[in-house]
């Protein structure tokens, strides 16, 4: 069965720390791949989003994502993290002919101020 | 575009009530997907919609819950009767695999409180 994999459930952070939030997929054929995030109180909004070309995707807010087809992986990534980056992150998978998409987890990150 | 429009924000009731949580769908989108989200489960997919009919129930929890789309621009999630471990927050998503591949709008949520 497909499935997504995050690394990290909670991670806390210090204002200006970079970042990194792993995830992995188990899925052998062509996939779009997402990053959502979750502020507190609100409801999911993509963050970035990658379906073919450039595997070095960026999103909003200085986000940015990898995605690395032999070791099936899609890390988010930011340089410098800011105290409004408090939320929680998931990474989501969809077959490319599929219209679910499965849904990581999640990744809660706490910066501190 | 006014986006995934659900209601009611919040609903408190008593155990053994019915309860119906209702979304509108971004117009022109073909796929719609019920959401529940706790702390101890995560986010679960209940069930998803394809151009109004359902394609997956397999995440609907048990008969008690129950979903319609009635037609493109509205569709309800039914408990009946709620019992205190229904309280989660419900979202509602919409998608269009043409317009925007695949992309899950969500909605704003409902918050369902069962004392």
């Amino acid at each position: 069965a497909q499935s997504v994999s995050q690394h990290n459930h909670h991670v806390i952070l210090s204002e200006a720390a970079s970042l990194e939030l792993g995830c992995n997929y188990s899925y052998g054929g062509t996939v779009n791949l997402f990053w959502y995030v979750q502020y507190p109180g609100q409801h999911l909004q993509l963050l970035l989003k990658y379906f073919s070309g450039d595997p070095l995707v960026k999103g909003i807010k200085g986000f940015e994502a990898e995605f690395i087809k032999s070791k099936f992986s899609f890390n988010l990534r930011k340089p410098s993290v800011q105290w409004s980056d408090t939320a929680e992150y998931f990474c989501a998978v969809s077959p490319n002919r599929d219209d679910k998409i499965i849904f990581g987890k999640g990744t809660r990150l706490h910066i501190l101020p | 575009d006014a986006g995934v429009i659900q209601s009611p924000r919040h609903e408190v009731t008593e155990m053994g009530q019915e309860v119906t949580l209702r979304c509108k769908p971004i117009s022109g989108h073909n796929s719609l997907f019920w959401y529940r989200q706790t702390m101890m489960r995560g986010l679960e997919l209940l069930i998803y919609f394809n151009n109004n009919v359902p394609i997956d129930d397999s995440g609907m929890p048990e008969d008690r819950f129950s979903a319609k789309m009635p037609n493109a621009s509205f569709s309800t999630l039914k408990i009946q009767p709620s019992e205190p471990r229904d309280s989660a927050v419900y979202f509602c998503a919409s998608s269009s695999r043409t317009r925007a591949k695949n992309i899950q709008y969500f909605g704003a949520g409902t918050r369902l409180s069962v004392l």
